[in-house]
């Protein structure tokens, strides 16, 4: 199964941007839509953005759209999140994960990362 | 975007007991929803797709059923390393606005 490695993650002040980035350990990532999860401290898991295989189709979370952006180089296996105008209520783990759905057979696959934390903080 | 809601927010179970979740959709998903544990620390692990299959690993104490916009996970007897939150995500949407649960912990009673 693919292994992800997100980066990026520290502390920035608000109105500030970050790159968040994930690496995958095998060129299968090509195949893959990814995703990108948050969690706020001590809260649940929140949906952010995803983006299909060969970057044709985006979309995002009413939370951050227009703020941050999904990217991905296929060639260097690695996906991107861009975050400009950053808020306090945007600290969170950000999990990058590629999650699968299959027709035949049916099945659903879900690989994720080990998260990179930020924190939006004057 | 489809919102899920899981109950209840927090169970006090005892080691053995068996205990339920439920996830309710606010549309029909069909039977594309998945059921993670997540511990503190760790990424969520992913339990049950399909609402109902068991993904690779998983022990038979934990199964899922239902379909349309109710769905349920049971641990059949709870194991003191099944104490954690789990999360319900519905894969059903496109574009895949793949939304989650807020969560239910279980705590040890």
């Amino acid at each position: 199964q693919v292994q992800l490695v997100e980066s990026g993650g520290g502390v920035v002040q608000p109105g500030g941007s970050l790159r968040l980035s994930c690496a995958a350990s095998e060129s299968t990532f090509s195949n893959y839509g990814m995703h990108w999860v948050r969690q706020a401290p001590g809260k649940g898991l929140e949906w952010v953005a995803f983006i299909r295989y060969n970057g044709d189709t985006k979309c995002y979370a009413d939370s951050v759209k227009g703020r941050f952006t999904v990217s991905r180089d296929n060639s260097k296996s690695t996906l991107y999140l861009q975050m400009n105008s950053l808020r306090p209520e945007d600290t969170a783990v950000y999990y990058c994960a590629a999650m699968v759905v299959s027709a035949t057979p049916p099945q659903f696959r879900s690989f994720w990362g080990q998260g990179s934390l930020v924190t939006v903080s004057s | 975007e489809i919102v899920m809601t899981q109950s209840p927010v927090t169970l006090s179970v005892s080691p053995g007991e068996r205990v339920t979740l439920s996830c309710r959709a606010s549309q029909s998903v069909s039977g594309n929803l998945a059921w993670y544990q997540q511990k503190p620390g760790q990424a969520p692990r992913l339990l049950i797709y399909g609402a109902s299959t068991r993904a690779t690993g998983i022990p038979a104490r934990f199964s899922g059923s239902g379909s349309g916009t109710e769905f349920t996970l049971t641990i059949s007897s709870l194991q003191s390393e099944d104490f954690a939150v789990y999360y319900c995500q519905q894969y059903n949407s496109w574009p895949p606005m793949f939304t989650f649960g807020q969560g239910t912990k279980l705590e040890i009673k």
